[in-house]
């Protein structure tokens, strides 16, 4: 069956440090690749996105890029902000699977000053 | 535009007792998906609805039930509740047309606490 695998937290990095949060996937077929963050007692927010491979997704200075070789769709920041504090989930999901996502457990991310 | 809504926020049951979660989709969007998030997981598909029915089921009893209105709204219904359905429920909308890289958008969640 489809699966993701992520890194496990807490990460605990210092605000300005660089980002990597791992995530490698296993399915049949080629999935679209999404990351979504989660924000203390909040839902989940869509984060960036890729559908094919070699694509890069990026927002708010996140970036990750769909590796079909290697399986993976790590997630990278250049500066980290206390702000980006949160539960970051990669995910996958396929056309005729009527979009259900599969979602790793989840890397809790804590920026320290 | 109004984003996905759920309610209530926080519900509090005991063990036996039937549940009624509802979702808002997202203005335009026709198809809505329900997940449960326990405490330190990721979220597990429950179901997903489509043009009023059940298009797709994850691995829940059928403890869990859901409905979907003409409206695209729709409702998470869980009949006698265990200490395990203890957990956060999030509703997601997208809309099917789009297919697959479609972004599924999600509400704040219900969580839900079972005594």
């Amino acid at each position: 069956g489809n699966s993701v695998t992520q890194m496990e937290g807490p990460v605990t990095l210092s605000e300005e440090a660089f980002l990597t949060i791992n995530c490698t996937y296993t399915a049949t077929g080629y999935p679209s690749l999404f990351w979504y963050v989660q924000y203390p007692g909040e839902g989940l927010q869509l984060l960036l996105k890729a559908t094919k491979a070699d694509d890069k997704g990026s927002n708010k200075g996140f970036e990750a890029t769909y590796r079909k070789e290697t399986t993976s769709f790590h997630l990278e920041k250049g500066s980290v902000q206390v702000s980006d504090s949160a539960v970051y989930f990669c995910a996958l999901g396929f056309t005729g699977g009527g979009n259900k996502l599969t979602f790793g457990t989840g890397t809790q991310l804590k920026v320290e000053l | 535009d109004a984003g996905v809504t759920q309610s209530p926020t926080h519900l509090i049951k005991t063990r036996g007792q039937q549940v009624t979660l509802r979702c808002s989709p997202k203005s335009g969007h026709d198809t809505v998906s329900w997940y449960q998030q326990a405490l330190g997981q990721g979220p597990q598909f429950i179901f997903q609805y489509y043009e009023e029915e059940e298009r797709q089921r994850g691995n829940f009893p059928d403890r869990f039930s859901g409905h979907q209105f003409p409206n695209y709204s729709s409702e998470l219904n869980v009949n006698a509740l265990l200490l395990g359905d203890s957990a956060l429920y999030l509703c997601a909308s997208s809309l099917k047309v789009a297919g697959v890289g479609d972004t599924q958008y999600f509400g704040p969640g219900t969580r839900l606490t079972v005594l």
